[in-house]
């Protein structure tokens, strides 16, 4: 059985403290890892998507890096519109999708 | 680009009521999900389709859960007879393909069984 799991389950930073999360998976055959974001009350937001071990996505104050065991979402010098939750998935050979439980991120001004 | 549609917000029905949840994915996005999210956890694949078939139901729970995807674009989400346990908010998504396509979810649909 596919597994995803987030640590840790709650972070918080100082507007401008960098940090990383952590996403480790087991998989019967990795198709992908993907990143999103989620706000109170709204359904998830693509982040990123990465196929394979080595390989590293940027997107503003945000990289995500992937290794055969874990992903990794470095925030770097985060700001309070940061914060939110992010979720972590897996989708397997065979297609199917599997979330991990989130890291909720707070940034204080 | 008109983003996933989801209807209702929010509902609040007694145990033992049926309720329906509609999805209108993105236009051309072929495989279409549903997911259950309970408070203070990740999205839980409830079904998947592709088209019209479905490509992964392990998930959900038959004795009470149906879903349709009639004509490969809007899906609807069935309980009968709804549990307390079934509170949760039901996301659906759709992607291009089935395969490392990212998903694109509606706002979700929050029920509350009392």
């Amino acid at each position: 059985e596919d597994q995803v799991t987030q640590s840790p389950e709650a972070l918080r930073l100082q507007e401008g403290e960098s940090s990383s999360l952590n996403c480790s998976y087991t998989v019967s055959g990795l198709r992908g890892l993907f990143w999103y974001r989620q706000d109170p009350g709204k359904g998830p937001e693509f982040l990123f998507t990465l196929y394979s071990a080595g390989e590293e996505k940027e997107k503003e104050r945000l990289k995500a890096t992937l290794t055969k065991k874990e992903s990794f979402l470095h925030i770097t010098a985060p700001k309070p519109e940061d914060s939110a939750t992010y979720l972590c998935a897996v989708q397997a050979n065979a297609g199917k999708s599997t979330f991990g439980d989130g890291t909720t991120l707070t940034v204080k001004p | 680009e008109a983003g996933v549609a989801q209807s209702p917000r929010y509902k609040i029905i007694e145990k033992r009521q049926s309720v329906a949840f509609w999805c209108n994915p993105i236009s051309g996005h072929a495989t279409l999900y549903w997911y259950q999210q309970i408070l203070g956890q990740g999205p839980k694949l409830l079904i998947q389709f592709q088209n019209n078939g479905v490509v992964d139901d392990s998930q959900l729970p038959k004795d009470r859960f149906s879903a349709e995807r009639l004509k490969g674009v809007d899906s609807t989400l069935k309980i009968q007879p709804a549990k307390l346990e079934d509170s949760a908010v039901y996301l659906c998504a759709s992607s291009l393909e089935v395969g490392a396509y990212e998903q694109y979810f509606g706002p979700g649909t929050r029920l509350t069984v009392t």
